[in-house]
């Protein structure tokens, strides 16, 4: 069964620096792409970026590049999402969905259950 | 960037009705397209992809069309459990910048 467990909620103060993660179970991790999904509250999707597990591969939607940095361990299996200096606009739910198939043109199939980030100012 | 549209925002429905929901983008997506089901507190569920193709396990009163700019997601019979937020997503452009509609809400009337 294919399982993305995502890191638990956090607090944290503006200008502080984070680490989320997304531990992937149930398939072979380098062969599948993984997206970074942000969702302010009550609002819509956004789509942050992608990484593939097998060579790190990684690119950013232009409206987060250089805002969060997108990696993987693959000895532990584990997709991770990093702030260097939070602002109060990265309180949000982050999402880590894994792709149909083994295409970056694919959609997230297999979604963790979500971290939520508050950040106070 | 590709700009998705989608229509209406919110729809009020009665259990039982069919339901046509509207994406279009800025631009050809060819068949790249998908959309999703949501509700509070939960991932969003893939429904359908590359336009017209069910995601595992999503009934068939779930159906998509579409190519080019213009999509549609038909729900035929409307359950209980399909009033939810409703989002498309464009995954053509490469350099990928994979955008989300902002979102159709079916409520029951």
């Amino acid at each position: 069964e294919v399982q993305l467990v995502q890191s638990g909620a956090e607090v944290k103060k503006s200008g502080e620096s984070l680490e989320i993660s997304c531990k992937a179970s149930g398939y072979i991790f380098t062969n599948h792409w993984i997206s970074w999904v942000r969702q302010r509250p009550g609002k819509g999707l956004e789509w942050m970026g992608i990484i593939y597990p097998g060579d790190s591969d990684t690119r950013y939607s232009p409206s987060f590049r250089g805002q969060v940095t997108i990696s993987v361990d693959k000895s532990t299996t584990t997709a991770h999402l990093q702030w260097s200096s939070l602002k109060a606009s990265d309180t949000a739910t982050y999402y880590c969905p894994r792709h149909v198939g083994d295409d970056s043109h694919a959609p997230g199939e297999f979604w963790g259950q979500g971290t939520p980030v508050t950040v106070s100012s | 960037e590709i700009v998705l549209t989608q229509s209406p925002a919110t729809l009020s429905v009665s259990p039982g009705e069919r339901v046509t929901l509207s994406c279009r983008a800025s631009q050809s997506v060819n068949r790249r397209l998908a959309w999703f089901q949501q509700k509070p507190g939960l991932p969003p569920r893939l429904l359908i992809y590359s336009a017209s193709t069910r995601a595992t396990g999503i009934s068939a009163r779930f159906s998509g069309t579409g190519s080019g700019t213009e999509f549609t997601l038909i729900i035929s019979s409307l359950q209980s459990e399909d009033f939810a937020v409703y989002y498309c997503q464009q995954y053509d452009t490469w350099p990928p910048s994979f955008t989300f509609g902002q979102g159709t809400r079916l409520e029951i009337k």
